[in-house]
């Protein structure tokens, strides 16, 4: 059975920091990661899809990276925001399902003024 | 464009009704997914709709739960005999056609109390 964990749980920064948010699962099985942004209240916002022969990922401030193997994805945030602040979601696809996402628990950021 | 749009955004009803829960998806995309996220369980799969392929019910956690998709299109959750373990909020997602196992673009989600 796939499980996905994301440490930590929480997090609280000052602004301006780089900051690394982790995500393991136990089966290294995956077509694909995808990471995912939720405000307090709203949906889910999709940050970036890594696909399984993909080692990493860049849109703006943020870096995804992928080690299969390992069954491990980080999530690199660069100088770091007030608006960063989210609860980031890491979801993994296994090999040959429907494509249902299987998630972590989530880390929520806060950032600092 | 228009996103995954969902309704009602907050739904409060008594112990024993049924509700109904309306996705809109991305016009064009095939493949629906509902999802339930709750304080105690996270985020976690329901029911898949790809075409006119038969659904994957896999994630249902009862037979009180029943989902459809007319046309291909709208979708709609259904909960009979509503429970208090039922309280969570409703998430529906969409992907394209041709991109098997690509992004998954969510809507707002729908806030079910049941009291």
């Amino acid at each position: 059975k796939q499980e996905v964990t994301q440490i930590p749980a929480a997090l609280s920064v000052p602004e301006g920091e780089n900051l690394v948010l982790n995500c393991s699962f136990t089966d290294s099985a995956i077509y694909n990661l995808q990471w995912f942004r939720q405000d307090p209240g709203k949906g889910l916002t999709s940050l970036l899809l890594i696909q399984s022969s993909q080692r990493e990922q860049t849109s703006g401030r943020l870096n995804a990276s992928l080690d299969k193997s390992s069954g491990r994805s980080t999530l690199y945030i660069a100088a770091s925001q007030p608006g960063d602040s989210a609860t980031y979601l890491c979801a993994v696809i296994r090999s040959g399902n429907t494509g249902k996402l299987i998630f972590g628990q989530g880390t929520t950021l806060q950032v600092k003024p | 464009g228009a996103g995954v749009s969902q309704s009602p955004s907050n739904k409060v009803t008594e112990k024993g009704k049924d509700v109904e829960l309306r996705c809109d998806p991305i016009s064009g995309h095939t493949a629906l997914y509902w999802y339930r996220q709750s304080l105690g369980q996270g985020l976690e799969f329901l029911i898949y709709f790809q075409g006119n392929s038969a659904p994957d019910k896999s994630g249902l956690p009862s037979d009180r739960f029943s989902a459809e998709r007319t046309g291909g299109s709208v979708s709609t959750l259904t909960i009979q005999r509503t429970q208090q373990e039922d309280s969570a909020v409703y998430l529906c997602a969409s992907r394209p056609s041709g991109r098997n196992f690509g992004e998954q673009f969510f809507g707002p989600g729908t806030r079910l109390t049941v009291l």
